[in-house]
């Protein structure tokens, strides 16, 4: 089966850090592009970062900008976000989904759940 | 940076069709991509490229792009069909992005 399954997530105070990691199979994980989607309580979507198939193109949105750092190791099949000074307002389930081409993000995990309180 | 508007709610009774707009600037020039999200789960891509469908999708979903609205249209309504609709597209007008509408809850009544 082709899945996605994210981990890493947890209770963090604000100001803490957090990595996640997405881990694929059922399919050849290099030639995808990959992004990390998160969803706040009760909110809508919102893209925060993408990542090429090739690692050299890297995108974020504004509000993560400078926080959080994608890679991914193609190798290990591995997908990572790294999250630093966190605020409250980072409060999500975290998404990570693969890009078909052409198209939208056709595969997506379950989420993690990353709390940031004090 | 590029908005996608879509209205808050709209509902159907079941067999009757849904419409879910979503409007941009100019975003008939773009593709849109759909997505289906039922309480607890991950979305479900619906619709690609405007248009096309993946694999597993009934063909009561269809989607249309001209101007600045594209529309996602369920047909024949059923109880299943549920939950929060997303529309979607790349924007490259500043640093690129991918942008989601805010989301529209679709009831069956």
């Amino acid at each position: 089966d082709v899945q996605l399954v994210e981990s890493g997530g947890g209770l963090v105070q604000p100001g803490g850090s957090l990595r996640l990691s997405c881990i694929s199979s059922g399919f050849t994980f290099s030639d995808y592009e990959l992004n990390w989607v998160r969803q706040a309580p009760g909110k809508g979507l919102e893209w925060i970062s993408y990542i090429g198939s090739a690692e050299h193109m890297i995108y974020y949105a504004d509000s993560v900008k400078g926080r959080f750092t994608i890679s991914r190791d193609n190798a290990k099949h591995s997908l990572v976000l790294q999250l630093n000074s966190l605020t409250v307002e980072d409060t999500a389930v975290y998404y990570c989904a693969r890009r078909s081409f052409p198209g939208g993000f056709d595969v997506w995990g379950r989420g993690t759940m990353v709390t940031v309180s004090s | 940076s590029y908005v996608l508007t879509q209205p808050p709610s709209v509902s159907a009774a079941p067999g009757q069709t849904a419409m879910i707009t979503c409007g941009g600037d100019r975003i008939g020039r773009k593709s849109v991509h759909w997505y289906q999200q039922k309480p607890g789960q991950a979305p479900v891509l619906v619709v690609y490229d405007d248009t096309d469908r993946p694999s597993g999708i009934p063909d009561r979903f269809s989607g249309t792009n001209s101007g600045n609205t594209a529309t996602l249209t369920i047909s024949r309504v059923e109880a299943g069909d549920e939950g929060d609709y997303y529309c979607q597209v790349w924007d490259t007008s500043d640093d690129p992005s991918w942008v989601f509408g805010g989301g529209t809850k679709v009831t069956v009544l």
